[in-house]
């Protein structure tokens, strides 16, 4: 069965610094990969998504995420963060010919000004 | 275009209880999904719904959980009764069909408090 794996629980950065979530799953399968984010006391917004194709893709509020196959991983960048940026951020994946999304434990990030 | 509408936004219930909880996907979206998210945890699928038919409900506890979607639009999930550990948020997200790239839209969700 898949998993994904957010490494940080928590990421503490300052405003207008760049930030790296990471996202590592496992998976003997092909998979589809997701950034979420979720804004306090509302649902999930989809950030990006990667499909097939370009490993570096590009997001809304200007995130990018790079799949690397050989290390399994997706991980999330911002080159500079805004305070606007402070949320809770899912990694999820889900294997191709299946039906559910699996979603890591999530990320909190925190912009100090 | 309206997003993922769900009710009621709280709750709070004693164990033993019976809750019910509220989705109305976005307009024209065939497939349906409800995920459990646990404090600290990742949304968790419980029941996926294709129109009024349901694809997936490995994961619902269906000794106390139940879902139904009967005119394959708005979608009630409901608890009876109701555990301590049933508190967390209860998601209600849509998509267009059921083709794996589909992007799922989510509502705000229901926070549910057993005491």
């Amino acid at each position: 069965a898949q998993s994904v794996t957010q490494l940080d629980s928590q990421v503490p950065v300052f405003e207008e610094a760049p930030v790296e979530l990471r996202c590592n799953y496992s998976s003997s399968v092909s998979v589809y990969l997701f950034w979420y984010v979720q804004y306090p006391n509302q649902g999930l917004q989809l950030l990006l998504k990667y499909l097939s194709g370009s490993t570096l893709v590009k997001g809304i509020n200007g995130f990018e995420a790079e799949f690397n196959k050989s290390q399994t991983s997706f991980h999330l960048r911002k080159p500079s963060v805004h305070i606007s940026d402070t949320a809770e951020y899912f990694c999820a994946v889900r294997i191709q010919g299946a039906q559910k999304l699996v979603f890591g434990q999530g990320t909190r990030l925190t912009i100090n000004p | 275009e309206a997003g993922v509408a769900q009710s009621p936004r709280y709750k709070i219930i004693e164990k033993r209880q019976s809750v019910a909880f509220w989705c109305n996907p976005i307009s024209g979206h065939a497939t349906l999904y409800w995920y459990q998210q646990i404090l600290g945890q990742g949304p968790k699928l419980l029941i996926q719904f294709q129109n009024n038919g349901v694809v997936d409900d490995s994961q619902l506890p269906k000794d106390r959980f139940s879902a139904e979607r009967l005119k394959g639009v708005d979608s009630t999930l409901k608890i009876q009764p109701a555990k301590l550990e049933d508190s967390a948020v209860y998601l209600c997200a849509s998509s267009l069909d059921l083709g794996q790239w589909e992007t799922q839209y989510f509502g705000p969700g229901t926070r549910l408090l057993v005491l």
